[in-house]
């Protein structure tokens, strides 16, 4: 079965603490895609990054940085020093064929 | 590229109405995807395009709705004899698929359907 979890339904952090979002995934597939969108109060997905299963390099991008490890399936998401602008649905997803599997996401709340 | 775009944002209806919304993809992009997202919850995959080829439907989709893509540019999805459980967020996206490569989904910001 494909499936995406997000324990984390809410976290509350104030301005300018460290965040880290969990993401664990199951799959079957030996060649797969792993997503993080951000959902604001408009509603619109904000695709952030997308990383194959082959590439287990962590990246950064400004105060964004992710963790993946295939060995806990796990596609980790850390936000440094947070700030309000942050305050947000985060969704991880899992990309099979040609569909993306969302978990439930975790919302973020950024409290000055 | 102006991005995807969704029209209406918010759409109030009785029940038993029928109801149809529009999405326009960034231009140039052959995939078009809808979901729907219920409240507290990750988008659910509904049906897809490659072109103006309707490839896949999820069983979510029952026969009452309908999604139509033309000639490839953009999408309807429509709603026949709504009810109060089609209340959700109906969310497009496109992507451009080109070669071995895979895509990545772009989407707009969603028409907001609730069923009274």
């Amino acid at each position: 079965a494909q499936k995406v979890t997000q324990a984390q339904t809410e976290i509350s952090v104030v301005e300018k603490e460290d965040v880290t979002l969990d993401c664990v995934y199951e799959t079957r597939d030996t060649t797969y895609y792993l997503f993080w969108y951000k959902q604001p109060p408009s509603g619109e997905l904000v695709f952030l990054i997308r990383r194959n299963s082959f590439d287990e390099q962590n990246e950064i991008s400004g105060r964004y940085s992710w963790n993946f490890q295939k060995s806990t399936s796990s596609f980790n998401f850390t936000i440094t020093a947070s700030q309000v602008v942050d305050s947000a649905v985060y969704f991880c997803a899992l990309k099979r064929t040609y569909k993306y599997i969302f978990g439930t996401g975790t919302r973020l709340k950024v409290l000055a | 590229d102006t991005g995807v775009s969704q029209d209406p944002r918010h759409k109030i209806t009785k029940r038993g109405q029928n109801v149809t919304f529009r999405c326009d993809p960034i231009s140039e992009h052959n995939r078009l995807y809808w979901y729907r997202q219920t409240l507290g919850q990750g988008p659910e995959f509904l049906t897809y395009f490659q072109n103006e080829a309707q490839l896949e439907k999820s069983r979510l989709l029952s026969d009452r709705f309908s999604a139509e893509r033309p000639k490839g540019s953009f999408s309807t999805l429509e709603i026949q004899r709504t009810e109060q459980g089609d209340s959700a967020m109906y969310l497009c996206a496109s992507s451009l698929v080109a070669g071995l490569s895979t895509d990545t989904q772009y989407f707009g910001p969603g028409t907001r359907l609730t069923v009274l």
